[in-house]
């Protein structure tokens, strides 16, 4: 089955820029989209095919997606996005599953 | 509004059927797919499978294949994920998702609030 592979935690102080990745074999080729978490909420979709917006989500949270690493990039880093972030695709290799990566906890020093 | 409105907490003993249910309101039920994921304490996220409300379609994670059933009841826009008999390493919350297009499952815009199922005896 396809793996996502995140690194489990990511410090940043508040101000500057947060950078969160997710490799995977040719992940270039694949529609990724990230998830955001905070402690006992759903997850909110930050970041959808590669590099769309949804309705909602401030300009500071950005992606992008090349050969074996996609990233997630959320400038001027503020407290309230100290939470896990977690990246997600659709593997139609294998009968078409859903797969997350391992997920990033994101703290904001 | 789109909402998944899911059932509350669950405290089962081993052994013990349940089933959890996601009722959603704000759009065509059977329209849109339904997924169901797993978050372990403390865990990321899982996959556990799709149902398709038009035909019941539905598709599993290999992972949980076998241990649970998703369903769908049109009548009610009612979707849900069953076990027959409950283990101690069922104890997660539980979340339902509909995707942002209605011809597939590759991204999900709406989730509903989740669902603590703890199984202890």
């Amino acid at each position: 089955s396809y793996v996502l592979t995140q690194p489990p935690s990511v410090s940043v102080a508040p101000g500057r820029t947060a950078t969160i990745t997710c490799g995977g074999d040719n992940i270039g080729s694949k529609n990724v989209h990230w998830y955001q978490q905070k402690p006992g909420q759903a997850p909110v979709l930050v970041i959808y095919y590669d590099t769309d917006r949804p309705s909602g989500i401030p300009e500071r949270f950005s992606g992008s997606n090349s050969g074996n690493t996609a990233t997630l990039t959320i400038s001027r880093v503020e407290a309230g996005d100290e939470a896990g972030y977690y990246c997600q695709v659709w593997d139609s290799s294998t009968d078409h599953h859903v797969v997350f990566g391992g997920g990033t906890k994101l703290t904001v020093l | 509004e789109v909402e998944l409105v899911q059932s509350g907490a669950e405290v089962k003993n081993p052994g013990e059927s349940l089933r959890i249910s996601c009722k959603t309101s704000g759009y065509s039920f059977t329209n849109y797919w339904i997924a169901w994921v797993r978050q372990m304490p403390g865990k990321g996220l899982e996959w556990v499978g799709v149902i398709d409300p038009n035909d019941s379609d539905t598709r599993y994670s290999p992972s949980f294949r076998g241990q649970v059933t998703i369903s769908a009841d049109k009548s009610t826009s009612t979707a849900y994920l069953q076990w027959s008999s409950l283990k101690a390493s069922d104890t997660a919350i539980y979340y339902c998702a509909r995707p942002e297009d209605n011809n597939d499952y590759r991204v999900f815009v709406y989730w509903g609030q989740g669902t603590l199922v703890t199984v202890s005896s």
